[in-house]
């Protein structure tokens, strides 16, 4: 199985900060890596695909790059509505794995 | 409108069974492979199961392998997750999922989730 792994679990940051959230998978993935952006109570919702493809309605402040093991999402002035918990999730073969989370915390 | 809407979750003992639906309208479910996903109160997200767009391929994490079953009613728009020998580590909300791509197989990543059901497992 791909183990993906986030760095920071926490982060606390302010209003107008740019944020990087990072990924890294146990083995090579390409880039068949989406992020997902998650608030309590709430199912999760896709931020980005294929690595560093934005979905459509989601701002262009949110952005991804990477291929292979390391990958990043960047936030880069983060909004009062980004606090939130963000999750990696492969997607170059099965088991289907997420990374453990990335929780965004207000500083 | 995509709507994803789960249903069948509850209190259980362990040892027992629940059956989960999820209705889906706003899309052309035969053509969408579609997953479950859970979540432990206060944990991340794990990946429990995906069936193809026709029913032929499923896929189940080795977490719950054997004890649940995945299944889909395309006349219906309904997917189903049969669960039985219920454990505690099964308490979770369980999200209906839909796969991005109309494509054959089981699926990549997700563009719509449902609002989740809440299934306990206690005695």
């Amino acid at each position: 199985d791909i183990q993906m792994t986030q760095s920071p679990s926490t982060l606390s940051a302010s209003v107008g900060d740019r944020v990087t959230i990072t990924c890294r998978a146990s083995q090579s993935i390409s880039s068949w890596l989406a992020w997902y952006q998650q608030k309590p109570g709430k199912a999760p919702k896709l931020l980005i695909y294929k690595a560093s493809s934005l979905e459509s309605g989601v701002p262009s402040r949110f952005s991804g790059s990477g291929s292979g093991t390391e990958f990043t999402l960047t936030i880069s002035s983060l909004q009062p509505d980004d606090f939130a918990t963000y999750y990696c999730q492969q997607y170059n073969s099965y088991p289907l794995t997420f990374g453990q989370g990335t929780k965004v915390e207000i500083k | 409108e995509v709507q994803l809407v789960e249903s069948g979750g509850g209190l259980v003992q362990p040892g027992g069974s629940l059956r989960l639906s999820c209705s889906a309208s706003g899309f052309t479910f035969s053509s969408y492979a579609m997953h479950w996903v859970r979540q432990a109160p206060g944990k991340g997200l794990e990946y429990v199961s995906a069936i193809s767009s026709n029913g032929g391929s499923t896929y189940y994490a080795d977490s719950v392998k054997g004890r649940f079953t995945i299944s889909r009613d395309n006349s219906k728009n309904t997917l189903y997750l049969q669960m039985s020998s219920l454990r505690a580590e099964d308490t979770a909300v369980y999200y209906c999922v839909k796969d991005r791509a109309a494509v054959a197989g089981l699926g990549t990543y997700f563009d719509y989730w449902g609002q989740g059901t809440l299934v306990t497992v206690s005695s």
